[in-house]
């Protein structure tokens, strides 16, 4: 099974719906994070969060919000979503410490279409 | 500034041959972290290989090996002996630690294709 998953994996919706992009992990860390991937642009992170207390804007955060209901699951919603958030979201976790590297690990990613 | 730049959006490389993808970044901390990652067309990111700031020598994983030269502020990867498979687009990021957290930089990324 995998260690971080995300769902749905694909959504197409209309401008001006709420989408709501879940991520759950099982790896035991307390960080997490919501980037957004546009062709030549790399990632771009939207939030991040220390622990279940403490979350944070990350360089493109407007109109994104997002929840952590608890260490494991941290949820990214669109309040209204419009064509330009079209994009591949991928949440990330690392540990405080203890792994070697303190590398991120990935989920699968969301595919979004706005229309 | 840009944190981390990737100057080569596409790049082609013959089976069986070396290739070096370019990595420069930019940080004024002492301590940091510098990492490859592999997105396949099936979209998942895949950790590469990984260089502390205070490594003296250069990360090798297999086929992957990064080049690093510090003051250069340069973090090269360079897979040798291509193969079809390594056909993805492949990110160079960079770790700094701010106020207790790790905190991500990522380049734009460049896309490998391999030919037969």
């Amino acid at each position: 099974d995998a260690d971080v998953t995300q769902t749905p994996r694909n959504r197409i919706t209309k401008t001006g719906k709420r989408i709501m992009l879940e991520c759950s992990q099982t790896k035991g860390h307390d960080r997490m994070y919501w980037y957004r991937q546009d062709p030549g642009l790399g990632l771009r992170l939207i939030y991040y969060s220390f622990d279940v207390k403490d979350i944070n804007k990350g360089e493109i955060s407007d109109g994104y919000s997002v929840s952590r209901q608890a260490q494991a699951k941290f949820s990214l919603s669109l309040e209204s979503a419009i064509p330009n958030q079209t994009a591949l979201y991928f949440c990330a976790t690392s540990a405080r410490s203890g792994t070697t590297y303190n590398e991120q690990f990935f989920g699968p990613g969301t595919r979004l279409t706005v229309l | 500034a840009q944190k981390i730049t990737q100057t080569q959006p596409g790049m082609f490389v013959q089976e069986k041959e070396a290739v070096t993808l370019d990595c420069t970044y930019d940080t004024s901390d002492q301590s940091y972290g510098l990492f490859w990652y592999k997105q396949p067309s099936s979209g998942e990111m895949i950790f590469l290989i990984y260089q502390g700031s205070y490594d003296e020598q250069n990360a090798t994983e297999g086929r992957y090996s990064l080049n690093f030269q510090k003051a250069r502020k340069s973090a090269n990867l360079v897979i040798s002996a291509s193969q079809l498979g390594d056909s993805a687009m492949y990110f160079c990021a960079m770790r700094e630690v701010k106020y207790n957290f790790n905190k991500f930089y990522f380049g734009s990324g460049t896309k490998l294709n391999v030919k037969p």
